[in-house]
Order: C-alpha cells, then structure tokens, then sequence
C-alpha cells in the first residue's frame, strides 16, 4: 500500500469553478501534513501546509482529518494560473508525497 | 541566486556506465534530502542527511547508488552500472531545523536518461 494515494484527476475546470480534491495517508504516526505544487516539468514548491483545525491561504483551503487519515483541498474561483499537479505530502523525519491531482483551469 | 542548485540539469549516458549529481543546498540549511521522480508519479524519497551524516536510505535504493555530504554542505548522488530504470529526474531538496520538517526548498533537478 502506498503511504500517500491521491486520486490523478484529471479535474478540467472552467474559470471560476470550484475544485476540491482529497488524498489519503496510511503512517498514523505522520506529524506534518502539506499540499505542494508543481507545474509542468519544474521542481515542487510548498503551496501550504495542513493545520488539523483547518486552513485558509486566499482562494486555497486545506483540511485534515487525522482520524480518518485524509487531507483535502479545496481551490475557489479557479484562475488560470492555478493549472498545476498538486502533490499531497505527510511527513515524519522524511517527506511523502502523493502522485498528484492534476487541475487543469480553462478559460 | 541562493536556492538550491543542481549539476547537471541533464545527463544521458549509455547503459553501465557511472554518473554522478552534485547538489548545493541553501547555505544555512543542515538538512538535504534526495528525491528520484518518475513522469506520473509523485517525487519517491532516496536519502537525507542531516549535516554530513546519512541518517536514512530508502529500501528502494540499490547497493549501486551512493550518496555523500562532505563537511554538511554540498551533496554527490553516484549511480554506478547505471540501467535503463534509472532513467528519471533527480530532485535535491533542502531545509532548515533539527525535528519536525519545515518546508522543502527543492532544485530544479538533474533528469538522467540511460539509453
């Protein structure tokens, strides 16, 4: 069983739109939980980490649910710019990350 | 420019022969992780050390990779007898603090292809 299993995708989305994607974690003993992003052929960068009372970064909501060992995140009034695979990742000395969720954003 | 750099940013080499990546981490960082990447897959954890010591190799890592932190600063990843499934993209990563993770700060990655 993989550590972190996320659904590929692909969300095709217009403008706007809201998209939420989730993944799930199978380390209990998992201390950090975050969403990075990475754009077509470029390195992962941190979008957010994941706090268990729940977050908000302007448009970008994420949640964690530690019970039922799942993350999500929701992406509101969609952008462009937002085109990317969002890659799900939990830590404890080490990073895991997911096989992303890809979002495509079309005007 | 004081990220994480990476050399080189791309290498193709024929079956059986060795390579090696060289990572330079951001200066005031004391942890350097390396990540091998696969077109569809997420970045798959190889190695890290914290300063110059190896505190953990991934299981998935073959007797024919070696990694090396002289003096906790920069890193050298050598593949040796390298096979066509070592064909992927090689990300270093590096970050501050001594327990829990902070953010990863990653390189731009050396994509090795074997023909």
């Amino acid at each position: 069983r993989k550590e972190v299993e996320q659904d590929p995708g692909p969300f095709n989305v217009p403008e706007g739109a809201t998209v939420a994607f989730n993944c799930t974690y199978s380390n209990s003993a998992s201390q950090s939980f975050f969403w990075y992003r990475q754009d077509c052929r470029k390195e992962p960068k941190l979008l957010m980490s994941v706090y268990s009372s729940g977050n908000e970064d302007g448009r970008f909501t994420a949640q964690l649910n530690r019970a039922s060992q799942y993350i999500s995140l929701l992406i509101r009034d969609s952008k462009l710019s937002d085109s990317a695979t969002y890659l799900c990742v939990v830590s404890d000395y080490k990073l895991s990350f997911g096989a992303g969720t890809t979002v495509t954003v079309r005007a | 420019d004081t990220g994480v750099s990476q050399d080189p940013r791309h290498k193709i080499t024929k079956r059986g022969q060795n390579v090696t990546f060289r990572c330079d981490p951001i200066s005031e960082h004391n942890r350097l992780y390396w990540y091998r990447q696969t077109l569809g897959q997420g970045p798959e954890f190889l190695t890290y050390f914290q300063n110059e010591a190896q505190l953990e190799k991934s299981r998935l890592l073959s007797d024919r990779f070696s990694a090396e932190r002289p003096k906790g600063s920069f890193s050298t990843l050598e593949i040796q007898r390298t096979e066509q499934g070592d064909s992927a993209m090689y990300l270093c990563a590096s970050s501050a603090g001594t327990n829990s993770i902070g953010e990863l700060f990653f390189g731009e990655g050396s994509r090795l292809t074997v023909l």
